[in-house]
């Protein structure tokens, strides 16, 4: 199993542009979630799905889109990126909620 | 409103030296304690984690916490730490509301010195 992956690795966006970051898993997770990390502060939800078809705001929206068309695909897209998109980006899945999340290796990307 | 504090950003111990890592957290409802480790350039691991009974939770790798619901902490602890145990440790708590947000602590840096 692959677990949970996620493309591309790194990015370079000029501000305005968009992009789309792919998050996969092939374990079967109902609960998929993107997370951004920023220096001294943790993970942030951006936003999650409790299934496929559905999806939720979590913490830090603004700025961000997503979809679940799949239940193994989890797609994180921005439209206008801004530098204060700048960060790393982090995919998760858990088999339920209240469990453990595994998590992808992640995706740097700096909006310039 | 809910929070987890890890009271120290960073934390360098020399190797074999006892270390604790700080978690606490506040919330008006049961919780489930988690603790992650992040190696550099990699995502999060589960490292070790707190659902139900007994208080004390362990590791495969000698990492163990203790659940203190009167003081809301779940400190990390090791007794003897190696140089790979090197790494960024995230503790986080769910709430216990029938819902699964994730509330993660800032991070706790461990730098394990030769």
């Amino acid at each position: 199993n692959a677990g949970v992956t996620q493309t591309p690795k790194f990015r370079v966006l000029k501000t305005g542009q968009s992009m789309t970051l792919l998050c996969a898993q092939d374990m079967n997770h109902e609960y998929m979630y993107w997370y951004r990390q920023d220096p001294g502060m943790g993970l942030r939800l951006i936003h999650y799905s409790v299934g496929e078809g559905t999806t939720a705001k979590g913490e830090v929206p603004d700025g961000y889109n997503v979809s679940r068309l799949k239940k193994q695909n989890f797609l994180l897209g921005l439209e206008s990126a801004a530098p204060s998109q700048t960060s790393v980006y982090f995919c998760a899945s858990s088999k339920t909620g209240p469990g453990e999340q595994y998590f992808g290796p992640g995706t740097r990307l700096t909006v310039t | 409103a809910q929070s987890v504090t890890q009271l120290d950003s960073q934390v360098p111990v020399f190797e074999e030296a006892p270390v604790e890592l700080r978690c606490n957290y506040s919330s008006s409802v049961s919780v489930y304690l988690f603790w992650y480790v992040q190696y550099p350039n990699q995502g999060l691991q589960l490292l070790l984690k707190y659902l139900s009974g007994s208080t004390l939770v362990e590791s495969i790798n000698g990492f163990e916490a203790e659940f203190n619901k009167s003081q809301t902490s779940f400190h990390l602890r090791k007794p003897s730490v190696h140089i790979s145990d090197t790494a960024e440790y995230f503790c986080a708590v769910i709430l216990n509301t029938g819902g699964f947000k994730t509330i993660f602590g800032a991070g706790t840096r461990l730098f394990v010195k030769a």
